[in-house]
């Protein structure tokens, strides 16, 4: 079964330091999101992509944050300056789309972000 | 907006019995999609089952099962014969069919497994 990939699994960084995170989708899929999760906190959405721009973002997704699709496969999310509470675990995930879709949002396995 | 709230944040069941894990949820849109995501500690987001609320059929995948209480907005899961590897956090969530389709998460609930 196609799965979605993230890389890094894990990324230490200094307060301040720009971060990309990066992830494979599912070849046929259209959608793409990102996530967040705090240690011991709900998944929080951050933003979804679709046709090469911003469809929906939310409050948390501030000019701190950018995506892109620079290869027109890989989908990343970049944090210009990293903040301490930006520590989360970031996760990827894509849906597929169409008459045979499954309608369902496949997750990566997600990025440990640990900001110093 | 959308909210999703689970008010058990720890369940622990008995290996092989069975387990009920709450979720209510509010919206005014008559459809829309609801999950059970399950995150091992691997924190890897790993779905269970799913909802359409058009549907008045609960979904079933085999040990897994939902209660869709449409008029009540409650969502629970229930897990029979539960094994040692069903232990993990649990997630329910919901899902517009409109805009961009995101994903609005309940605070979940971590199930520990006794053997």
């Amino acid at each position: 079964e196609p799965e979605v990939t993230q890389t890094p699994s894990h990324q230490v960084t200094q307060m301040g330091q720009e971060v990309i995170l990066r992830c494979v989708p599912i070849s046929n899929h259209l959608y793409f999101y990102w996530y967040r999760q705090i240690l011991g906190q709900k998944v929080e959405f951050l933003v979804s992509f679709y046709n090469n721009e911003i469809s929906e973002k939310s409050e948390i997704f501030d000019d701190q944050f950018s995506v892109e699709r620079p290869d027109g496969s890989n989908f990343t999310l970049k944090i210009r300056s990293t903040k301490l509470e930006d520590s989360a675990m970031y996760f990827c995930a894509n849906r597929d789309f169409g008459f045979a879709s499954t309608d369902t949002q496949y997750f990566g396995p997600g990025t440990r972000l640990t900001v110093l | 907006a959308q909210t999703v709230t689970q008010s058990q944040p720890e369940m622990s069941v008995q290996e092989a019995e069975t387990v009920t894990l709450s979720c209510t949820y509010d919206t005014s849109e008559s459809d829309y999609y609801l999950f059970w995501y399950k995150q091992p500690p691997s924190r890897q987001m790993i779905l269970v089952i799913r909802q359409e609320a058009y549907k008045q059929q609960n979904a079933t995948e085999n040990r897994f099962s939902v209660n869709f209480q449409k008029a009540a907005k409650s969502f629970s899961l229930k897990i029979s014969d539960s094994q040692l590897g069903d232990a993990a956090m649990y997630f329910c969530a919901y899902r517009s069919v409109q805009g961009a389709q995101k994903l609005v998460f309940g605070q979940g609930t971590r199930l520990t497994i006794n053997p």
